[in-house]
């Protein structure tokens, strides 16, 4: 079956660091990017950034450039999203999303069902 | 505030026909294809338009898209219970070297 596994809910206090992880199965995981997109409670989604599984080739959105880290393990067919140091801000549902299409056509197909990280002292 | 704009809400009764407007700009909407989720009450989102008007394998041919300019509208017909939920506009930003852009959401409601 064609899907992104998600990694568990987390409980954290503001400080810790955090990894959390996406990973792929019934495709080729480096034929597509994969992208993170949070969803603040009761709020709506913003793209955060994606990596390129073949090249590690990473973007990051400006609004969140310095504060999260995305990572790739071709060898596990898995993508991460981590934080040096996590902020009560954090809490949020994070998706990860395969990017499929072409040229500008391009769509999210298939998406993680979310990994819920709570951050409170 | 996000890049494209949506309504926050949309409602009608069972059979009718609603639409979602999502309004962006000239370096994503009309340069790039727009793309619909759908977020139904404690769910992932799911790909419901994608290309601007075409739907991926499984979802109803009630739901439609089109696209003008900069603007992008989804189109619901013969509502149903199960449509309740959240919808999302998207779409490639060609500026700040690029990036995605979401519209704020759209809570539709069926009365």
């Amino acid at each position: 079956e064609v899907q992104l596994v998600q990694s568990g809910a987390e409980v954290k206090k503001p400080g810790e660091p955090l990894r959390i992880s996406c990973e792929a199965s019934g495709y080729s995981f480096i034929s597509y990017w994969i992208n993170w997109v949070r969803q603040k409670p009761g709020k709506g989604l913003e793209w955060m950034g994606r990596i390129d599984p073949n090249e590690s080739y990473i973007k990051y959105s400006p609004s969140f450039e310095g504060h999260v880290t995305i990572s790739v393990d071709k060898s596990t067919s898995a993508a991460y999203l981590q934080w040096s140091s996590l902020q009560a801000s954090d809490t949020a549902i994070y998706y990860c999303a395969r990017r499929v299409g072409s040229h500008r056509n391009w769509y999210f197909d298939l998406w993680g069902r979310g990994t819920l990280v709570t951050v409170s002292s | 505030q996000s890049v494209l704009t949506q309504p926050p809400s949309a409602s009608g009764t069972p059979g009718q026909r609603v639409t979602i407007s999502c309004s962006g700009s000239s370096s994503n909407i009309r340069r790039n294809a727009v793309n619909w989720y759908q977020q139904l009450p404690g769910t992932t989102p799911k790909l419901l338009i994608y290309d601007d008007n075409k739907r991926p394998s499984g979802v109803p041919d009630r739901f439609s898209g089109a696209k003008y300019g900069t603007s992008a509208s989804l189109a619901i017909s013969g509502l149903q219970s199960e449509d309740e939920g959240d919808y999302y506009c998207a779409a490639w930003d060609d500026s700040s070297n690029g990036h995605w852009v979401f519209g704020g959401g759209t809570k539709l409601t069926v009365l």
